[in-house]
């Protein structure tokens, strides 16, 4: 496997329910990062992980909560969300310099959430 | 209030012809900017990257021009292929926004390549 893989492509969880989001990548990268994609609006940076720890939480309501085991996976733990919460979940990694030098991100391929 | 501004969704271009597609920002912070490609169902794709020390950035059949003083940034394809019919996001970020990248992107814009 190459890049930056999401499993699973498409989830339908009910407001109740407990669920997991994984994210890999495999290009070596030492950041990781979740994103929300909703209908007509822009993508959104919901958790950035940098060397494994946490260095941003974009105000995400706590009912998602992160975990990044190591440099190479990421997930992302749902329960009891809301149906508004539907919507396009996208994971990136890129190469973090020190010196907070922009480097390109890669995404992976999104994990379609339906929540009913 | 939205940082990084696609004010068209979408834009519909002949084959073999240029397809422009703009971006406006506001954050004068911003000193790096990126295109990706996203094909439905699909993750954004890379396409090209520009600092804000150039105001110009050629890849092929694909160019990005960045106006600083106007906050303002386009790519062109040329010529158009069919192939390039996808949805494309402008992004931008600034360095010392913190330890990672923080990416800021637009709502998009669709193109359709036309034969």
């Amino acid at each position: 496997e190459t890049g930056v893989t999401q499993t699973p492509r498409h989830l339908v969880m009910g407001m109740t329910n407990k669920k997991s989001l994984k994210c890999e990548q495999h290009l070596g990268h030492n950041a990781m990062y979740w994103y929300k994609q909703s209908a007509k609006k822009p993508l959104e940076l919901m958790f950035v992980y940098s060397l494994e720890e946490r260095v941003e939480n974009n105000s995400v309501p706590s009912r998602f909560s992160p975990e990044c085991p190591n440099s190479s996976h990421l997930f992302l733990h749902l329960h009891t969300l809301q149906p508004e919460d539907s919507a396009l979940y996208l994971c990136a990694s890129s190469q973090d310099w020190d010196r907070g030098i922009t480097d390109t991100q890669y995404f992976g391929p999104g994990t379609r959430l339906t929540v009913l | 209030d939205q940082q990084v501004k696609q004010n068209s969704p979408s834009l519909s271009v002949q084959e073999g012809r240029i397809s422009i597609l703009n971006c406006d920002y506001t954050n004068s912070m911003f000193d790096y900017f990126l295109w990706y490609k996203k094909y439905p169902a699909e993750g954004p794709t890379f396409l090209i990257s520009i600092s804000s020390i150039k105001d110009k950035n050629e890849d092929g059949r694909f160019t990005v021009f960045l106006n600083k003083s106007a906050k303002h940034l386009s790519l062109h394809i040329v010529p158009s292929q069919p192939g390039d019919s996808a949805v494309y996001f402008c992004a931008a970020s600034a360095v010392g926004t913190g330890t990672a990248s923080k990416l800021t992107f637009g709502t998009g814009t669709r193109l359709q390549v036309t034969l």
